[in-house]
Order: structure tokens, then C-alpha cells, then sequence
């Protein structure tokens, strides 16, 4: 596609459910990130995708976040048991043959 | 201490002045430091990549790079209305690397 593409644009989910974050990177790019932006924390690295491994996930913050990618395309970020603080727009970044890193408009969450 | 050092601002400046954005380190291992604008609700948009010490220049855009003070900056020339954002430093290690990013810098330019 011609840029990264998130979805949903926005989620409001009650505080305990799963919520699943779908990401499309520009095509042909092998690698891809996840990152989230939260007001008191600024811009935070979450995992690394090159291909359908994740050589980087030291990001994460607890196991209660979990991403995988498939066919070294689409990639989806699952919170499972969401709290309060996980409310903040996750971004995603996709990256080709060169390290410049383009990023999706983002998904905001909002835990009740 | 945080990795990556920036004024969050707010920055207010009059239509066509010159603003000066800073970020500093405190990790000597990044290599790569670039520069991204992001507009209210959107994603980051790359606006400079420089590797290594050095300026370079892109239209009223210019960005330098001093290792030795762990020092980055940005100058915006002739600043339009149109520049209110938020400007975010980011720098990596190497590529293929997650990117740390400073707290961002709101500016607004006013006509």
C-alpha cells in the first residue's frame, strides 16, 4: 500500500477484555515496529519484527502483551486483561532497505 | 536519567522566525539521529536522517550533529503557521534498530 496502515483508529474497551491491534506495512518493507505513545511517557520502543521473527522484544511491557507477524506482511499486537495504564495510541513503523522508519496514524485505546 | 533529553515546550514563536530545537544523549553508541514532525491525532512523519556528526540542509530545515557534546539540533527558517507540531528527536544504534525518542517539543507558530 502506499503508506502504513492501522486499524481500528480508535478502541474503547472495558477494563479485563483482549484487544487486538492490527498493523499493514508498506509492502515489500521486512522490517516492523511497534511503539506506543502515552502522555506521561512519551514515545516507548515495544517490539522488533524483521520478517516473521522478533529478534527485539524487550519493549513489551509485561506477558500480558503478545504481537506476531505473518507472512512477513500484516502484524497484530494483542493486550490481554487490559488495565487503565495500557490506554495510549499504538503506533506501528515499517522499515525496507534502508533504516528509515514510517509510521501508521496509530490505534488509540481507551480502557474504561 | 532518561536516554534522550528534550524541552517538551510549549515553543510560541511570531510567523518567520527562526526556531532552534534540541535534543541531547547520553548513549555515545547512536549513530543515526533523525528528526520527526507529528501533527495533532497523526503519526510521526520523518522530516531529517543524518548518520554520524554533521549538518545537513533541506529547505528551511536544517539538522546538525555534534558527538562529542551528544548534542542535536534542529533549526526550522521563515517558520510558518503551518510548522505548529510537535517535533520529536530519535536516534539508534544502528539500522534495523528500535528508535529512542525525546519527549517531543510542541511548537506553535503564530501569524
Amino acid at each position: 500500500g502506499a503508506g502504513v496502515s492501522q486499524s481500528p483508529s480508535n478502541k474503547v474497551t472495558e477494563k479485563g477484555k483482549d484487544v487486538e491491534l492490527r498493523c499493514d506495512p508498506i509492502s515489500g518493507h521486512t522490517a516492523l515496529y511497534w511503539y506506543r505513545q502515552s502522555l506521561g511517557q512519551g514515545l516507548e520502543f515495544l517490539i522488533y519484527f524483521q520478517g516473521n521473527s522478533a529478534p527485539d522484544k524487550s519493549g513489551l511491557p509485561s506477558d500480558r502483551f503478545s504481537a506476531e507477524r505473518t507472512g512477513g506482511s500484516v502484524s497484530t499486537l494483542t493486550i490481554q486483561r487490559t488495565q487503565q495504564e495500557d490506554s495510549a495510541v499504538y503506533l506501528c513503523a515499517s522499515s525496507g532497505q534502508g533504516d528509515i522508519q514510517y509510521f501508521g496514524a496509530g490505534t488509540r485505546l481507551s480502557v474504561l | 536519567q532518561k536516554e534522550v533529553e528534550q524541552d517538551p515546550g510549549p515553543l510560541s514563536v511570531p510567523e518567520g522566525a527562526i526556531v532552534s530545537l534540541n535534543c541531547t544523549y547520553s548513549n555515545s553508541a547512536f549513530q543515526y539521529f533523525m528528526w520527526y514532525r507529528q501533527y495533532s491525532r497523526k503519526g510521526p512523519e520523518l522530516l531529517m536522517y543524518t548518520y554520524s556528526s554533521g549538518n545537513k540542509e533541506d529547505g528551511r530545515f536544517t539538522a546538525q550533529v555534534d558527538k562529542s557534546s551528544k548534542y542535536i539540533s534542529l533549526f526550522i527558517r521563515d517558520s510558518q503557521p503551518s510548522d505548529s507540531a510537535t517535533y520529536l528527536c530519535a536516534m539508534s544504534e544502528s539500522g534495523y534498530n528500535k528508535l529512542i525518542f525525546g519527549a517531543g517539543t510542541r511548537l506553535a507558530v503564530h501569524p
